[in-house]
């Protein structure tokens, strides 16, 4: 099993959806938690970081469900401008010094 | 807010040359940072974990003595493709993060593209 899995998608879904990514860590111990996007060819850039009571950045809203070990990504009135690859990021256990990527999840908006 | 700057952006070199690939924390001092590498419509797999003052960790499969990883202050890292061949061929992103400060992200560089002729 790996430590951190996303579903790889691709999600092709219309201008103005809303679209939900899951990503599931297997350490329980794990403890910061991040969202990334990248676009073909470039860097992966943050999005937002996850917090235990969830937060909201305009139309992204992230959650933390600890007992399920997953965090979720919610993309509101989605935009052409949100196609891109969406990385799951989570700091492996109590130690600070690896973390782990998912494989990603894409996303294409439709006009 | 943190920033990661790498160089060169793109480099194109002759198969048996070497490549230094730099990478600076501008406004944070990074103890560690990570380099990875990503093949077109990849994950981004992590080589080695570069330490500041000591050896650089490697990943399971990579060649330490291809890769070579210098980290000698606390805000640059350098990556060594030595004797560089076509299949070395990829895109390399450096990250780094504020330890000091509390759950900071990693921020990344704006990777290298490598082009082995």
């Amino acid at each position: 099993r790996k430590e951190v899995e996303q579903d790889p998608g691709p999600f092709n879904v219309p201008e103005g959806a809303t679209v939900a990514f899951n990503c599931t860590y297997s350490n329980s111990a794990s403890q910061s938690f991040f969202w990334y996007r990248q676009d073909c060819r470039k860097e992966p850039k943050l999005l937002m970081s996850v917090y235990s009571s969830g937060n909201e950045d305009g139309r992204f809203t992230a959650q933390l469900n600890r007992a399920s070990q997953y965090i979720s990504l919610l993309i509101r009135d989605s935009k052409l401008s949100d196609s891109a690859t969406y990385l799951c990021v989570v700091n492996k256990g109590s130690s600070a010094s690896k973390i782990i990527f998912g494989s990603g999840t894409r996303l294409s908006i439709r006009p | 807010g943190a920033v990661v700057s790498q160089h060169p952006s793109r480099v194109i070199c002759k198969s048996g040359t070497s490549v230094k690939i730099e990478c600076r924390s501008l406004d944070f001092q990074a103890t560690t940072m990570f380099w990875y590498r990503q093949f077109p419509k990849q994950s981004l797999m992590l080589m080695a974990t570069s330490n500041e003052g000591s050896k650089a960790t490697y990943e399971q499969g990579v060649e330490k003595d291809k890769f070579l990883i210098n980290h000698a202050s606390l805000t640059l890292s350098t990556l060594t493709v030595t004797s560089a061949h076509p299949e070395d061929s990829s895109f390399y992103i450096c990250s780094a993060r504020d330890w000091g400060a509390y759950n900071s992200p990693l921020h990344f560089g704006n990777g290298t593209r490598l082009t082995v002729t």
